[in-house]
């Protein structure tokens, strides 16, 4: 098993630009998630998902997209990219659908908007 | 609203001896989920502990082990034989069944030789 995956590893976008974050799980898990980390503080919740098709809104939403057509992916799309989404974002995913079990991070996008 | 608080930005032991990091949280639900986590400097998120809110007894994974205390609202992770892997960031998290995971500042532990 591959785990979660997280493509890009590294990006750098202009003020303005969209983009999609991929998150891959290989675990049939039902829960996947989306956190950002800024430094020196811990992560927040953006948005999650009980299972395809279901999507709700976490703790910081505004600016940002999810969609979850299969169980394995759930991609994070940025509408229009501001400096204030300059982050790491990481990926989740556990097998419970109320994310009660073990939650599993893939290794993160390093995301510098200009 | 539920908030986790770690108050200890830096901690520092000497390896082999032992170290306890301290976390607070504040949630009105009477049903949820504690959790630690260790972030070394590759990123990777990876779970040391969880501790169920309903179950007395705390956990303890081989050198971790937590002192939960509800009433308070405490949840304190204990190392124990510290080793030079155990540096890294660490952060506590509250899960309730609201689908919110809920994280601290992060403690750093440095651990020297």
């Amino acid at each position: 098993n591959a785990g979660v995956t997280q493509t890009p590893k590294f990006q750098v976008l202009k003020t303005g630009q969209s983009m999609t974050l991929q998150c891959a799980q290989d675990m049939n898990h039902e829960y996947m998630s989306w956190y950002r980390q800024d430094p020196g503080m811990g992560l927040r919740l953006i948005h999650y998902s009980v299972g395809a098709g279901i999507t709700d809104q976490g703790e910081v939403p505004n600016g940002y997209n999810v969609s979850r057509s299969t169980t394995e992916d759930f991609p994070l799309r940025l509408l229009s990219a501001a400096p204030s989404q300059t982050s790491v974002y990481f990926c989740a995913s556990s097998y419970s659908p109320t994310g009660t079990d073990t939650q599993y991070f893939g290794p993160g996008t390093r995301l510098t908007v200009l | 609203a539920q908030t986790v608080t770690q108050s200890q930005p830096e901690m520092s032991v000497q390896e082999a001896e032992t170290v306890t990091l301290s976390c607070t949280y504040d949630t009105s639900e009477s049903d949820y989920y504690l959790f630690w986590y260790k972030q070394p400097p590759s990123r990777q998120m990876i779970l040391v502990i969880r501790q169920e809110a309903y179950k007395q007894q705390n956990a303890t994974e081989n050198r971790f082990s937590v002192n939960f205390q509800k009433a308070a609202k405490s949840f304190s992770l204990k190392i124990s034989d510290s080793q030079l892997g155990d540096a890294a960031m660490y952060f506590c998290a509250l899960y309730n069944a609201g689908n919110m995971l809920t994280f601290g500042g992060g403690t750093r532990l440095m651990v020297k030789p």
